[in-house]
């Protein structure tokens, strides 16, 4: 089983809808969490770092369940420029961060 | 303020060549990483340096060497290329190296073919 999982996708979706990715971990020692937004041949780009009450920052909204080991990122109000690939990214007590796979998120008119 | 660089963008290697991979950041960042990204998948840690003068095994070690040169530069080494190391590498830096708040940043990618 893989560390950090995510739905498969692709997603596509017309403009203005909401989305949601889905990922678990597997350590329940992980300290940090976070969404990363990929661009086709591009460097990731950290989306927004995902904190214990859940937070928000403007259409994204992130929520952690560490019970449940658990993130989950909802985009509101789809944008075309939202298309790209979303990973979720797990952090440990040593600095060390494992990647999900993505999840391909595609905007259509 | 270039952020993190990383030479070169491009390269194709034979099966048994060697090659370094190099990286710099000017964000005085303590952390810095080496990362690959096959098709398809998400990046996997081949090492870190969790700051000056220290470096780790990540992930996928094997085949790999890494020197951190200083605080700004950390570059990886393929001492025998082989095809299963095609990839697009990515290093990236952090602040700290840890916690809810350090984000990491990336350099643009080198795409590295072995044939």
């Amino acid at each position: 089983r893989k560390e950090v999982e995510q739905d498969p996708g692709p997603f596509n979706v017309p403009e203005g809808a909401t989305v949601a990715f889905n990922c678990t971990y597997s350590n329940s020692a992980s300290q940090s969490f976070f969404w990363y937004r990929q661009d086709c041949r591009k460097e990731p780009k950290l989306l927004m770092s995902v904190y214990s009450s859940g937070n928000e920052d403007g259409r994204f909204t992130a929520q952690l369940n560490r019970a449940s080991q658990y993130i989950s990122l909802l985009i509101r109000d789809s944008k075309l420029s939202d298309s790209a690939t979303y990973l979720c990214v797990v952090r440990g007590n040593a600095g060390k961060s494992t990647f999900g796979d993505g999840t391909t998120l595609t905007v259509k008119p | 303020n270039a952020g993190v660089t990383q030479t070169p963008k491009f390269q194709v290697l034979k099966t048994g060549q060697s090659m370094t991979l190099q990286c710099a950041q000017d964000m005085n960042h303590n952390s810095m990483y080496w990362y690959r990204q096959d098709p398809g998948m998400g990046l996997r840690l081949i090492y870190y340096s969790a700051s000056e003068g220290t470096t780790d095994k990540g992930e996928v070690p094997n085949g790999y060497n890494v020197s951190r040169l200083n605080k700004r530069e950390f570059s990886l080494r393929l001492e025998s290329a082989a095809p299963s190391q095609t990839s697009v590498y990515f290093c990236a830096s952090s602040p700290i190296g840890g916690g809810d708040t350090d984000t990491q940043y990336f350099g643009p990618g080198t795409r590295l073919t072995v044939l």
